[in-house]
């Protein structure tokens, strides 16, 4: 089955201990993304990646590492985690980056609800 | 600058109405808009997209949108809404002047349904 897998699907950590939220999808895609979702705020991107050593920053990346070292997995890293990163997190992947937007929508793992103490 | 408006937090309408969710966008290019579906505890999913030509688009599970550049809007529409649509809904915007990929979400509405 097609799909994008999130691990793990609820965190709760303290204050300073590094985490790393893993992302994994099975259909080749060449782009992949995090977001966070926070009431009233709806989804923020954090890091994306359009091919295999690229990534890139998107609009809230303080406190957040990605790499891209395999095609397949995209993890979410957080080095030192504050309270403000308590979040619930989403992982996606498309198939291309330019062209075949058309046929290539966004799938989105079912989402890692992160909380920080 | 790149950005998406939901005005309506919260909906509650009655099994079997229709319904309309507001959406409206700046976008400094053609913008590709997209309507998202949440379920409670998974992920997102599309509902619709629209990137060119026909402006009133059809989706799944019966819902459909309709982009109106003079207004930028792209309001998503139901005619008779079921109790298993309550769920909250995104509007999002990208593009080729973003990275078509990159999209930018509205802050969602949130469908309740009543019997």
């Amino acid at each position: 089955e097609a799909q994008v897998t999130q691990n793990p699907r609820y965190l709760i950590t303290v204050t300073g201990k590094k985490l790393t939220v893993t992302c994994s999808q099975n259909m080749n895609h060449e782009y992949m993304s995090w977001y966070r979702q926070d009431p009233g705020l709806g989804l923020r991107q954090i890091y994306y990646s359009m091919n295999v050593e690229v990534t890139d920053k998107g609009d809230v990346p303080e406190g957040y590492k990605v790499s891209r070292k395999e095609k397949r997995n995209f993890p979410l890293i957080l080095e030192s985690p504050s309270p403000n990163q308590t979040s619930l997190y989403f992982c996606a992947s498309s198939l291309s980056t330019r062209g075949q937007i058309r046929n290539s929508p966004l799938h989105f793992g079912n989402g890692t609800r992160l909380t920080v103490t | 600058a790149q950005s998406v408006t939901q005005p309506d937090i919260h909906i509650t309408v009655s099994e079997g109405a229709s319904l309309e969710l507001r959406c409206n966008y700046s976008y400094g290019a053609t913008p590709y808009l997209f309507w998202y579906v949440q379920s409670p505890g998974q992920g997102l999913q599309l509902l619709l997209k629209y990137f060119s030509g026909d402006t009133l688009v059809q989706g799944i599970k019966g819902f459909e949108a309709e982009f109106k550049r003079s207004q930028s809007s792209f309001n998503l529409r139901k005619p008779s809404v079921h109790w298993s649509d309550a769920a909250e809904y995104f509007c999002a915007v990208g593009g080729d002047q973003t990275g078509a990929n990159n999209l930018f979400f509205g802050t969602g509405t949130r469908l309740t349904v009543i019997p």
